[in-house]
This record gives structure tokens, C-alpha cells and sequence, in this order.
């Protein structure tokens, strides 16, 4: 089984601290990404990355960056944490394969606060 | 990017069939469309995609309409356990290759009452 991990199911951090989010997965998935997830927003795209040291916004980067130093990890970065950035925060997945075979994995979230 | 919408929410007794719908009238012809769901307290699962034929899996089945621009998520026989959100989403391409990517929607939060 594909298994996505993030390194914390649950963190509070203060205001203006620097955050590290992070996620492995053990399945030599070529594609990752990283989602927060707010109640009435749905889930929305942060970054993506296709490669190692590749990286690609989303639809909301402002305020994170993202680092991917090797295949299986691909971590999120809150250089000056902030209230509003006190979300659900989800990584995924997924391999390269043909259109008709392809899919996302997930991990379990990390539910961040920040105070 | 081409857009979805759902229900807010549904309700279902259990062991009954529940029927998802799924509108998508400006999907492409080579956008394949994805359905995920997320129990509580979970990332989102994998559930079913389709292209232009019908397909069932050991989960639930899609019906996709002829002109493709709607779709139903069938579950034959609601649990207390399929009690999640269900999103219907539409694959982009970004790069080709392999390298997709989705959007999700809101989804509709399905309600199993025993």
C-alpha cells in the first residue's frame, strides 16, 4: 500500500515563528503536493512539485515556500507564521502513469494553530 | 480550468443506494473525471474515475452522461461508514505526460442515517 506520512498530526506554533511541515511518502512517487484545507474553502492548492528540486505554485503560495532536496520528501515552509495561517494542512502524492491508471494519494493532515 | 458543481449536502438511510450527482458543462474531451471522498478527521481517498464509459469498482460506480457533461457517483448500499464528503473533480493536464493535478470543489457532504 501507498503510504503518505506528515510528520505531525497536530501543531501549534506562535506568531512570526518559522514552521516546518513534512511529508514522505515510500511509493517513488515522481509528483507531490501540498493542499490546506479550510471549513466553507474546500481544499486548495498551495505548491506542487513534478521532480526533485522542482517546485510549482498553486493557487495560494503567499506566504509559504516549499523545499524538495530528495524524491520522497517534499516539505512546507511558513517563513513568519501567521494567524490566518492556522489551517488543515495536507500532502499528496502521485505517481506518473498513464492518463486511464492515474490517482492521488493522501496523507492524514496536519491540523496547524497558530496563536 | 473547467468547473464542478455538487450539492452542498445529501442524505441517505442506510442500506439503501445513494445517487451523487456531479454537473461539468464545460469538461474538454480528454478531462477525465475523478470522484474522492474524506471521512472525518482524514485526508481524501481515492474512489472511482471515468473517462467517457460507465465504471464500477469495489467501491461504487460512476455513470457518466453520453454528452459528458454530467456524472453520478453510485454507492449501492449506503453504510454509516461512506458518511463523508464526496468531491467530483475534473483532472487537468498541466505538463502532459503523467502530470496532473486537481481542484478541488467543496463537494457534497453525504449524511447516512441508520
Amino acid at each position: 500500500d501507498v503510504k503518505v506520512t506528515q510528520s505531525s498530526r497536530y501543531l501549534v506554533k506562535r506568531t512570526g515563528e518559522k514552521v516546518f511541515l513534512e511529508c514522505v511518502q515510500d511509493m517513488d512517487h515522481e509528483n507531490m503536493f501540498w493542499y490546506r484545507q479550510d471549513p466553507g474553502l474546500g481544499l486548495r492548492l498551495i505548491y506542487f512539485s513534478y521532480d526533485v528540486k522542482m517546485k510549482e505554485k498553486g493557487d495560494i503560495p503567499e506566504g509559504y515556500s516549499v523545499s524538495r532536496e530528495k524524491k520522497e520528501r517534499f516539505s512546507l515552509i511558513l517563513e513568519s507564521a501567521s494567524t490566518n495561517q492556522t489551517s488543515m494542512y495536507l500532502c499528496a502524492s502521485s505517481p506518473i502513469l498513464a492518463a486511464d491508471k492515474w490517482e492521488l494519494y493522501f496523507g492524514p493532515g496536519t491540523r496547524l494553530t497558530v496563536t | 480550468d473547467a468547473k464542478t458543481t455538487q450539492p452542498n449536502s445529501m442524505e441517505s438511510n442506510e442500506e439503501e443506494p445513494v445517487h451523487l450527482p456531479c454537473n461539468h458543462s464545460t469538461i474538454s474531451g480528454t478531462d477525465y473525471i475523478h470522484w474522492y471522498r474524506q471521512l472525518p478527521s482524514q485526508g481524501p481517498e481515492y474512489v472511482i474515475h471515468g473517462l467517457t464509459s460507465n465504471v464500477n469498482n469495489r467501491m461504487a460506480s460512476l455513470a457518466i452522461a453520453e454528452d459528458r457533461k454530467s456524472s453520478t457517483l453510485i454507492l449501492h448500499r449506503a453504510t454509516l461508514r461512506d458518511a463523508a464528503v464526496y468531491y467530483c473533480i475534473l483532472r487537468d493536464d498541466i505538463y502532459g505526460a503523467g502530470s496532473y493535478q486537481l481542484t478541488f470543489g467543496k463537494g457534497t457532504k453525504l449524511s447516512v442515517i441508520p
